[in-house]
């Protein structure tokens, strides 16, 4: 199985910081990368799909990118709704794993 | 916009078997992959399965082969997922979710709580 992990677990940043999540893959998986935002309580809502493109709705703030092992999401101005967790997940083959995911705390 | 509406929450004795719905709507059903993602209280996400209905045939994760069955119902857009056996750590709120192929999640219902006490 692909094992992916996700680095920071937590972190905490102000309105209008630029922060960066990464994920890292336990073998090669191309573009299969996926990521989603979680608020306690409710479903995770897609964010980015094959990496780097942004599912419609989602603010330009929101972007992906890498390819193989090493991905990273980056928030480029921090609003105070982006107080969330967020998920890696590859859909290169099964099982279809999840990062453990990283607490963000605006 | 598809919508994905979840049936209501379930209290399960151990041993038992519980059985999942999830209705789409606004959108097209059979072509469509509709898997099932489960969260632990407090833990990660973690893939069950999927169906895609047009096809027929369900994939399971390794973990739960033998005990879990997604189907699909495409006369009324509904996928299913039944647990059996279920023991405490079955205790979670189970998500389904839709997208494009197998392992891809772009929507969401809106989860599903399963208990399993004695």
């Amino acid at each position: 199985d692909i094992q992916m992990t996700q680095s920071p677990s937590s972190l905490s940043a102000s309105v209008g910081d630029r922060v960066t999540i990464t994920c890292r893959a336990s073998q090669g998986i191309s573009d299969y990368l996926a990521w989603f935002q979680q608020k306690p309580g409710k479903a995770p809502k897609s964010l980015i799909y094959a990496a780097s493109s942004l599912q419609s709705g989602v603010p330009s703030r929101f972007s992906g990118s890498g390819s193989g092992t090493d991905f990273t999401l980056t928030i480029s101005s921090l609003q105070p709704e982006d107080s969330a967790t967020y998920y890696c997940q590859h859909y290169d083959n099964d099982p279809y794993t999840f990062g453990q995911g990283t607490k963000l705390e605006i | 916009q598809v919508q994905l509406v979840q049936s209501g929450a379930e209290v399960k004795k151990p041993g038992s078997s519980v059985k999942v719905s999830c209705k789409a709507s606004g959108g097209t059903f059979s072509n469509y992959a509709m898997s099932w993602v489960r969260q632990a209280p407090g833990q990660g996400l973690e893939w069950m399965g999927g169906i895609i209905p047009i096809l027929g045939t369900a994939i399971y994760a390794q973990k739960f082969q033998g005990r879990v069955t997604i189907t699909a119902d495409e006369s009324t857009s509904t996928a299913y997922m039944e647990l059996s056996s279920l023991r405490s750590e079955d205790t979670a709120v189970y998500f389904c979710a839709r997208g494009g192929g197998y392992g891809t999640f772009d929507d969401w219902g809106q989860g599903t709580q399963v208990t399993v006490s004695s």
